[in-house]
């Protein structure tokens, strides 16, 4: 199974500061096609999980461009431009290269 | 509007049985690959496992720490997905998600609100 690790595990940050995940896989991600099948997802408490980041780098619908996703083969990286207090939750990174889907433990982020 | 609809969640005793089901509505349910991923409490997520579409054949993967145990069947002419649980562990308690595959990348893009199973005597 392919393992995701994400640091750091929680990140306390003040409205309008960027914010930084990192997410690291045991072994590459990247298809034949060259593509990387990394995902991000928030987790607001009480809901479920929301998709935010497909293929490392694109926005999913209605999210915010405060929101960036880069990386390729085993690193990866989650970026909040200016976080707003609306992002506080946990966030996931997940793997669909190959079964069993692996998530990363995830990352709380808070407001200061 | 796309809706992921779970229920048969409930309190079961260990070795018992429960049967969860997701009603979607606002897609082409047939045309989609659908997944269930759990959640312990206080927990990260853990992907349980999938079927495919009709055009593949309605194929089902699985979790090792389920395989065997829980079986993954939908129904499209009801557009319901199904994840028949067998043979409970305390360790199956979680709220279990029913999510959508999307057809234009390969991970999930919808998730419903969840329902909890509770495993215990």
């Amino acid at each position: 199974d392919i393992v995701m690790t994400q640091t750091p595990l929680s990140l306390s940050v003040t409205p309008g500061q960027p914010a930084s995940i990192s997410c690291k896989s045991s072994q590459s991600l990247e298809n034949s096609y060259g593509k990387a099948r990394l995902y991000w997802y928030l987790q607001k408490a009480g809901q479920p999980p929301r998709l935010l980041i497909y293929d490392v780098s694109n926005r999913f619908s209605r999210v915010p461009d405060r929101f960036s996703g880069s990386g390729s083969g085993t690193d990866f990286t989650l970026k909040i431009s200016r976080v707003e207090a609306e992002d506080v939750g946990v966030y996931y990174c997940m793997q669909s290269l190959q079964l069993p889907l692996t998530f990363g433990g995830g990352t709380k982020v808070e407001i200061k | 509007e796309v809706q992921l609809v779970e229920s048969g969640g409930g309190l079961v005793q260990p070795g018992g049985s429960l049967r969860l089901s997701c009603a979607v509505s606002g897609f082409t349910f047939s045309d989609h690959y659908m997944d269930w991923v759990r959640q312990a409490p206080g927990k990260g997520l853990e992907w349980v496992g999938r079927t495919t579409n009709k055009a593949n054949s309605y194929t089902t993967e699985y979790a090792a720490s389920v395989k065997g145990r829980f079986i993954i069947s939908r129904d499209d002419s009801k557009n319901s997905l199904y994840l028949q649980m067998n043979s409970l562990k305390t360790e199956d308690t979680a709220v279990y998600y029913c999510a959508r595959r999307s057809t234009m990348m390969n991970g999930m893009d919808v998730w419903g609100q969840g329902t909890t199973a509770t495993v215990s005597s």
